[in-house]
């Protein structure tokens, strides 16, 4: 069965700083994979897809991912946090079925 | 294209009442998800419809839920005999379908319900 994991419920980062958001994956079948957004009250909005084309996956908001298969991981990163970038961040994995399969969340704050 | 649109964005209500919810879909995509989200964590998958046949229910959706999509657009979801344990946030989804490659689901604002 796929599943997804995130590594950390809360991150804390500096503005300016270095953004690592960890996902660990496991998918019987070749993963699609996902990372969402979710700002307070609103629903999930997508920042990028991995669907077995390049490795590297650029998002919006300057937020990128990289699939590695030998880790199974799928980190988001950003270079320079921004005060809007607080937020939760879900990664996803996609079934056979086409369901989504959601991690925990990791809540991102960014410090002044 | 508005996006996916939910109504109500907040329902309070108390125990034992029903409730019923509201799903309009990106024009034109075939499939329409339902899931819940109770706090701190990921949104769980409760079933979805491809036009309007429902294809999938999760285990997690009792008796007391059920849902609707008519004509293959709107859907409705519906919860009777609400309870405390039914407070969550409930988020719709449409996708296109078809290839999977293109089949991204695309999310709404959500209806959070609150059980008193």
């Amino acid at each position: 069965a796929q599943s997804v994991t995130q590594l950390g419920s809360h991150v804390s980062v500096s503005e300016g700083a270095l953004v690592l958001l960890r996902c660990n994956y496991s998918s019987s079948v070749p993963p699609y994979l996902f990372w969402y957004v979710q700002y307070p009250n609103q629903g999930l909005q997508l920042l990028l897809k991995y669907t077995s084309a390049a490795t590297l996956v650029k998002g919006i908001n300057g937020f990128e991912a990289e699939f590695k298969k030998s880790e199974t991981s799928f980190h988001l990163t950003k270079p320079s946090a921004h005060m809007s970038d607080a937020a939760e961040y879900f990664c996803a994995v996609m079934n056979r079925d086409d369901k989504i399969i959601f991690g925990k969340g990791t809540r991102l704050h960014i410090l002044p | 294209d508005t996006g996916v649109s939910q109504d109500p964005r907040h329902k309070i209500t108390k125990r034992g009442q029903n409730v019923t919810f509201r799903c309009d879909p990106i024009s034109e995509h075939n499939r329409l998800y339902w899931y819940r989200q109770t706090l701190g964590q990921g949104p769980e998958f409760l079933t979805y419809f491809q036009n309007e046949a429902q294809l999938e229910k999760s285990r997690l959706l009792s008796d007391r839920f059920s849902a609707e999509r008519p004509k293959g657009s709107f859907s409705t979801l519906e919860i009777q005999r609400t309870e405390q344990g039914d407070s969550a946030m409930y988020l719709c989804a449409s996708s296109p379908g078809g290839v999977r490659t293109k089949n991204i689901q695309y999310f709404g604002a959500g209806t959070r319900l609150s059980v008193l």
